[in-house]
């Protein structure tokens, strides 16, 4: 079956950067039309799509609101996704998801709580 | 941006209930849209996928309608397993976005 297993929490100062992995199993990681986004969740809060990357070519696409401060990468070598969020405030507190697109988000990750704090 | 506006954004029924939510988009995006169903501390879990196509594994007593700008989740009977918070999204074009959610609870 699918999973997306997403890296453990973490805990960052203000200032510093993060990065939250998305490992994936059961299907081809780079197979045609299998995108991986990410979204966020702050506490209380709604979903936020941050972003999408084409794990077959590497290309990617970012909200506006995070462009500039975020990277999406891939290692197609181990299935594996990476959101990384630099310059982190105290409103970048929240649980990062990863899914995989087919129609929809058809499977997600765990969640990763990224706390920002002094 | 195309934004989805929900409503209600809270909605209390009973158990055997048929409700209602209603997602509406900023500009037309066909049937690009889906709804998640998530539950406190969970993922968001898929029911519907291009408007009203249902996710494998999903009961039934979901259905999706709509076109264009405007959508509906609709559940008949509610099970108590059914109150949540939902949302809807679009996938017609970057980037994609969420409507505000719909908590259903129960009365």
């Amino acid at each position: 079956q699918v999973q997306l297993v997403q890296s453990g929490a973490e805990v960052k100062q203000p200032g510093a950067s993060v990065r939250v992995s998305c490992k994936a199993s059961g299907y081809t990681f780079s197979a045609y039309n299998r995108h991986i986004h990410w979204v966020r969740q702050a506490p209380g809060q709604g979903l936020e799509w941050m972003g999408w990357i084409n794990p077959n070519t590497g290309g990617t696409k970012y909200a506006q609101k995070f462009q500039g401060r975020v990277t999406m990468t891939r290692d197609t070598s181990i299935s594996t996704a990476y959101m990384d969020l630099s310059r982190l405030i105290s409103d970048d507190t929240a649980i990062y998801y990863c899914a995989r697109e087919v129609s929809g988000f058809d499977s997600w990750g765990q969640g990763t709580l990224v706390t920002v704090s002094s | 941006d195309i934004q989805m506006t929900q409503s209600p954004s809270s909605l209390s029924a009973s158990v055997g209930d048929r409700v209602s939510i209603t997602c509406r988009a900023s500009q037309s995006i066909g049937t690009w849209l889906a709804w998640y169903q998530q539950k406190p501390g969970k993922a968001p879990n898929l029911l519907i996928y291009t408007a009203s196509n249902l996710e494998s594994g999903v009961s039934s007593r979901f259905s999706g309608s709509g076109f264009g700008t405007e959508f509906t989740l609709t559940i008949s009977s509610l099970q108590p397993d059914d109150f949540a918070t939902y949302y809807c999204q679009h996938y017609n074009s970057f980037p994609y976005t969420f409507g505000q959610g719909t908590k259903l609870e129960i009365k």
